[in-house]
């Protein structure tokens, strides 16, 4: 079965600018996390969506925020954008939540660059 | 607060040899999860192993195998005979069972990362 889907891959913004960033989960699943990845922090928790609920949302401003859809897909924003937004962002699919002990599908991720 | 450390940043070692990837970690509760993730050039997070606070069960699975101890809250990873696929970087991760109404803590908790070179 088709995995996790992320468009685009690659995108290059403006400081200032927003960004809204795609997640496709795979079919069935209904839970959908997102991460940032930068080589000083490494991997984040941004905020976790289960059945359109956001659930959970890490410690990020309110720039950074999200909405899963019926379908399950799901979208993050970034509003004003800086350029420590540049990092890689990857999206998580499991049937249920992290907490629950099923294991994560990540996406190839999309990589941000703020100019 | 959940913690996970990988003291190990890089390690790289020669094909054929054995590897092992260390992995402590915190939590107050009693219900968890660990993970070991294997992340390629390519990006993505690639699941290897998931073991719940209950089961202490050491693994292999091939060439690698797992090492889960409660006692010293450790969860390390061995690659036996490595090869040059091995090499990317290796997180492991943690999560806490979610509040019943919240959601709180339904989230993965990653380590640094190892970055392992594998040399022919």
């Amino acid at each position: 079965k088709a995995g996790v889907t992320q468009t685009p891959r690659y995108l290059i913004k403006t400081r200032g600018q927003q960004v809204t960033l795609s997640c496709s989960p795979i079919s069935g699943h209904r839970s959908v996390s997102w991460y940032q990845q930068t080589p000083g922090q490494g991997l984040q928790f941004l905020f976790e969506y289960f059945s359109e609920t956001q659930r959970n949302k890490g410690n990020f401003p309110g720039r950074f925020s999200g909405r899963q859809f019926s379908n399950s897909r799901s979208e993050m924003n970034v509003s004003t954008l800086e350029l420590g937004d540049s990092a890689l962002y990857l999206c998580a699919s499991s049937q249920e939540p992290p907490g629950y002990g099923t294991e994560a599908f990540f996406g190839q991720g999309t990589r941000l660059t703020v100019v | 607060a959940q913690k996970v450390t990988q003291a190990q940043t890089e390690i790289s070692v020669v094909e054929k040899e054995d590897v092992t990837l260390d992995c402590v970690y915190e939590t107050r509760d009693t219900t968890y999860y660990l993970f070991w993730y294997k992340q390629p050039p390519s990006g993505e997070l690639v699941f290897l192993i998931r073991r719940n606070s209950f089961d202490e069960q050491n693994e292999i699975s091939g060439r690698y195998s797992w090492n889960f101890q409660k006692s010293t809250s450790s969860f390390n990873f061995t690659i036996t005979a490595s090869q040059v696929v091995d090499s990317a970087v290796y997180f492991c991760a943690l999560s806490e069972a979610p509040h019943p109404s919240t959601g709180a803590n339904s989230k993965l908790t990653f380590g640094k990362g190892i970055t392992l070179s594998v040399r022919p």
